[in-house]
């Protein structure tokens, strides 16, 4: 079973327009994130969450507001849609601040 | 500066080793990660170091000299599936704040 769910799979979306991404995890971990990974370009941290309190932030637009309804959920909403938002973004957790993170499968957003 | 660097690319036969480096900026120190990632699949978590030396894991090991600010992953009995990129990813400050390279492809040849 999949420790860390994130939904959809694939997302395509109008400029202006505005979605939310689903992420959930099952591995007990204490802290969450998301990263944003481009074609041909590495991947960018975008946000930590610890006990359920943002850690860091690290998007410079307000566009980009995480969710944390749950320990083990962190949503990501981005309103306002622009091409360049296009991206593969990938939501991760480790049992606490720091050590490795593990990866859910990602969610691939194009923006036309 | 903060930046994580590593060699864009790494070729190496099956059977051998290859050993890939990174680099990194000593300030603020809080650990460095070692991921392994696929086309188009998410990075999958291998190794996490803090301390200084040699740390194996069987098929991977990493070697850590925080005071050079340098990394790198071993690979042995190098299998063709081993082809894929390794990312490092390392401090970038006080806080928890990773920076990831942008990773070297590995192809092993037969």
């Amino acid at each position: 079973d999949p420790k860390i769910i994130q939904k959809p799979k694939y997302l395509v979306a109008v400029t202006g327009s505005e979605k939310i991404l689903i992420c959930e995890q099952y591995l007990g971990h204490n802290a969450m994130y998301w990263y944003r990974q481009s074609a041909k370009k590495p991947l960018e941290f975008m946000f930590s969450y610890s006990y359920q309190k943002l850690m860091d932030n690290q998007t410079a637009s307000s566009r980009f507001q995480p969710q944390s309804s749950k320990k083990n959920h962190l949503d990501l909403q981005i309103t306002a849609l622009k091409p360049d938002d296009s991206a593969t973004y990938f939501c991760a957790s480790s049992q606490e601040e720091w050590g490795g993170e593990y990866f859910g499968p990602g969610t691939r957003l194009t923006v036309l | 500066g903060q930046g994580v660097e590593q060699p864009a690319k790494l070729m190496s036969v099956e059977g051998t080793f290859a050993r890939v480096n990174c680099t990194y900026s000593t300030s603020g120190f809080n650990g460095l990660s070692w991921y392994q990632q696929r086309e188009g699949q998410a990075p999958v978590f291998l190794s996490y170091v803090v301390l200084d030396g040699l740390k194996d894991s069987g098929h991977f090991s990493t070697f850590l000299s925080r005071s050079n600010g340098y990394s790198y992953l071993l690979l042995t009995e190098l299998q063709i599936k081993d082809s894929a990129s390794y990312l490092c990813a390392g401090p970038s400050g006080g806080n928890y704040k990773p920076t990831f390279g942008k990773g070297t492809s590995l192809v092993v040849h037969p």
